[in-house]
């Protein structure tokens, strides 16, 4: 498709459980964002790919949380032993450029919820 | 570190009067951008304008303008000629070019059109 696509659209899963969030980027578009956006907030950078090399993983709340870009196009996060307080929106974001000056690209969101 | 405030949770306007988004941020670096996105209830962020911390002019996109104070750290949006398709959570957001990866997003604004 031309858009970013992120699947599941919706995700219910039990505490402690393990879950994969996918994200397919626009092609072409070398940098790749993730955020989570949790009810009644902006949503909070978690981790940036440039390639297939995660140049910026400072967002992630804990190492619990994960994400692989393998071959510089799909990515998935992952999040191990999940908690209620891990749900939340998590929205992908694509760019043909490499710095946060340009417009970025969102998909929309894979919604967790841990129960 | 960068913040960005967005102080009205919630704005009214009627439709096809004008309303202005306050925001307000702050950041050490003097190579950023900053960024207004639209998120309707589908989640799929979407940009609405940009502006260069670098350039005077404020930027302008149809019935989008904003009104650029760098010495006041200000950046309102001003939506003309309301429409109700315009009724959308808007969030503020800051991109630093020579600083952290990633946006940092304000709280959001929930803008209800009345028809």
């Amino acid at each position: 498709g031309a858009g970013v696509s992120q699947t599941p659209s919706n995700k219910v899963t039990e505490k402690g459980k393990y879950v994969e969030l996918r994200c397919d980027p626009i092609s072409g578009h070398t940098a790749l964002y993730w955020y989570r956006q949790s009810l009644g907030q902006g949503p909070e950078f978690l981790i940036y790919f440039q390639g297939t090399g995660a140049a910026d993983d400072s967002g992630l709340p804990n190492d619990r949380f994960f994400a692989v870009r393998p071959e510089g196009s799909v990515s998935t996060l992952k999040i191990q032993r999940t908690e209620r307080g891990d749900s939340a929106v998590y929205l992908c974001a694509s760019s043909p450029i490499d710095r946060s000056t340009g417009e970025l690209f969102f998909g929309e969101g894979s919604r967790l919820t841990v129960l | 570190a960068q913040t960005v405030t967005q102080s009205q949770p919630e704005m009214s306007v009627q439709e096809a009067e004008t309303v202005t988004l306050s925001c307000t941020y702050d950041t050490s670096e003097s190579d950023y951008y900053l960024f207004w996105y639209k998120q309707p209830p589908s989640r799929q962020m979407i940009l609405v304008i940009r502006q260069e911390a670098y350039k005077q002019q404020n930027a302008t996109e149809n019935r989008f303008s904003v009104n650029f104070q760098k010495a006041a750290k200000s950046f309102s949006l001003k939506i003309s000629d309301s429409q109700l398709g315009d009724a959308a959570m808007y969030f503020c957001a800051l991109g630093e070019g020579g600083g952290a990866d990633g946006l940092t997003f304000g709280k959001g604004t929930h803008l209800i059109i009345q028809p």
